[in-house]
């Protein structure tokens, strides 16, 4: 199985921040990877595919990048809206695995 | 707008058995691979179970296999989940997505809990 290792497990910043998350797979991915966000009681919500592509009506202060086995999520300006949970996500290969996510919290 | 909404989560005891459905709207359903994805309380995402559109390959995580099943019935435009042997680490809000350019989940359901206690 391809394990996928976030980091930080959270981070604290303000509104108006660069944040960077990181995702590292066991084994090479190619460009086989999502991310998503997630806030409290709700549902995740896919912000990027294969690395890099921005999913339809996410704004573009976020991106992706990478490929193979490490990979960065990016939000250029933190916005407060985006407090939140974000995981990656492997696509590769069966059984899909996630990422222990990564929490933006408020400074 | 596509709409995924599950139902049949509840309260169980060890050893029981419980079935979700996830009901598609506003999608050809019988289009998309599906699958069913986990969220045990305060902890991350955990793929549970993969089915392809035709229903002819399905993929399970270890930690269900030989316990749950996943099926559909496209003419209803339904996913499942069959959960039988349920122990208290199943509990969960379980999700199902839409697995969008085999690679990754562009629509969720809202989730249904299910919690697993004597």
């Amino acid at each position: 199985d391809i394990q996928m290792t976030q980091s930080p497990s959270s981070v604290s910043a303000s509104v108006g921040d660069r944040v960077t998350i990181t995702c590292r797979a066991s084994q090479g991915i190619s460009s086989w990877l999502a991310w998503y966000q997630q806030k409290p009681g709700k549902a995740p919500n896919l912000l990027i595919y294969a690395a890099s592509t921005l999913q339809s009506g996410v704004p573009s202060r976020f991106s992706g990048s990478g490929s193979g086995t490490d990979f960065t999520l990016t939000i250029s300006s933190l916005q407060p809206e985006d407090f939140a949970t974000y995981y990656c996500q492997q696509a590769n290969s069966f059984p899909l695995t996630f990422g222990g996510g990564t929490k933006v919290e408020i400074k | 707008q596509v709409q995924l909404v599950e139902s049949g989560g509840g309260l169980v005891k060890p050893g029981g058995s419980l079935r979700l459905s996830c009901a598609g709207s506003g999608l050809t359903f019988s289009d998309y691979y599906m699958s069913w994805i986990r969220q045990a309380p305060g902890k991350g995402l955990e793929w549970v179970s993969h089915i392809t559109s035709s229903g002819t390959t399905i993929y399970n995580a270890d930690s269900v296999k030989g316990r749950f099943t996943i099926s559909r019935d496209n003419a209803k435009n339904s996913l499942y989940l069959q959960m039988n042997s349920l122990r208290a680490e199943d509990t969960a809000v379980y999700y199902c997505a839409r697995f969008f350019g085999l690679q990754s989940f562009d629509y969720w359901g809202q989730g249904t809990p299910v919690t697993v206690s004597s």
